[in-house]
């Protein structure tokens, strides 16, 4: 299994609702990222998770919340959102180690809407 | 940060043309790929070539890289309207703690 799957495809919330975004990987994969690509532009890095830890955290706004439960899911919750955080929410996984490769695999997205 | 440039930022070629998109950097690196992204999907990995690589091919893909320049060059032989898509080329610095930095990627519309 070489996919990363992402749920839901597409969220539309009020800039007062709580909602989660999650991403799944069975690659056996120990980095797991979230990026945030706003249209036609490269997607921007949010965070790192390395064996379930946080390792980076691009100085994210507190609204959005991530969390690594265990190695093969990551969600983001989000709360308190603004219409400029509607954007398509990435995931990708890579694995560590030697012998793995440098490559990153990533899910579908979630295109996520603000209003 | 964004570190990579692509240009043009734009290509429009008709099938069965080759397309040749280039990528800077400014800092030192341990790898350089290539990604694809159709419209609103996920991107998907192409090539990856390394910091002692001058040149690497994987199908209709030729990928060059050279280190006194900074940049790199992605060639798409014999296009095909399906390679209508955004490429992004993405660094891996060194000692970057697993982090890519994604360039801004061009646009390829391939004409059938």
């Amino acid at each position: 299994d070489t996919e990363v799957t992402q749920t839901p495809k597409h969220l539309v919330m009020g800039m007062t609702n709580k909602k989660s975004l999650k991403c799944e990987q069975h690659m056996g994969h120990r980095a797991m990222y979230w990026y945030k690509q706003k249209a036609k532009k490269p997607p921007e890095l949010m965070f790192v998770y390395s064996y379930e830890k946080l390792s980076i955290n691009e100085s994210v706004p507190s609204r959005f919340s991530p969390e690594c439960p265990n190695s093969s899911l990551l969600n983001l919750h989000l709360h308190a959102l603004q219409p400029e955080d509607s954007a398509l929410y990435l995931c990708a996984s890579k694995g560590l180690g030697s012998g793995s490769k440098n490559e990153q695999f990533f899910g579908p997205g979630t295109r996520l809407t603000v209003l | 940060s964004q570190q990579g440039e692509e240009d043009p930022q734009a290509l429009s070629i008709q099938e069965g043309e080759n397309a040749t998109m280039n990528c800077s950097y400014k800092t030192s690196i341990n790898n350089l790929q290539w990604y694809r992204q159709n419209s609103g999907r996920g991107l998907v990995h192409l090539i990856l070539i390394r910091s002692n690589e001058r040149e690497k091919h994987s199908g209709r893909l030729r990928v060059t890289l050279d280190t006194s320049k900074k940049s790199s060059s992605l060639l798409i032989t014999a296009s095909r309207a399906a390679d209508t898509a955004s490429y992004f080329c993405a660094t891996d610095a060194h000692r970057s703690n697993y982090k890519l930095t994604f360039g801004k990627g061009t646009l390829l519309t391939v004409n059938p």
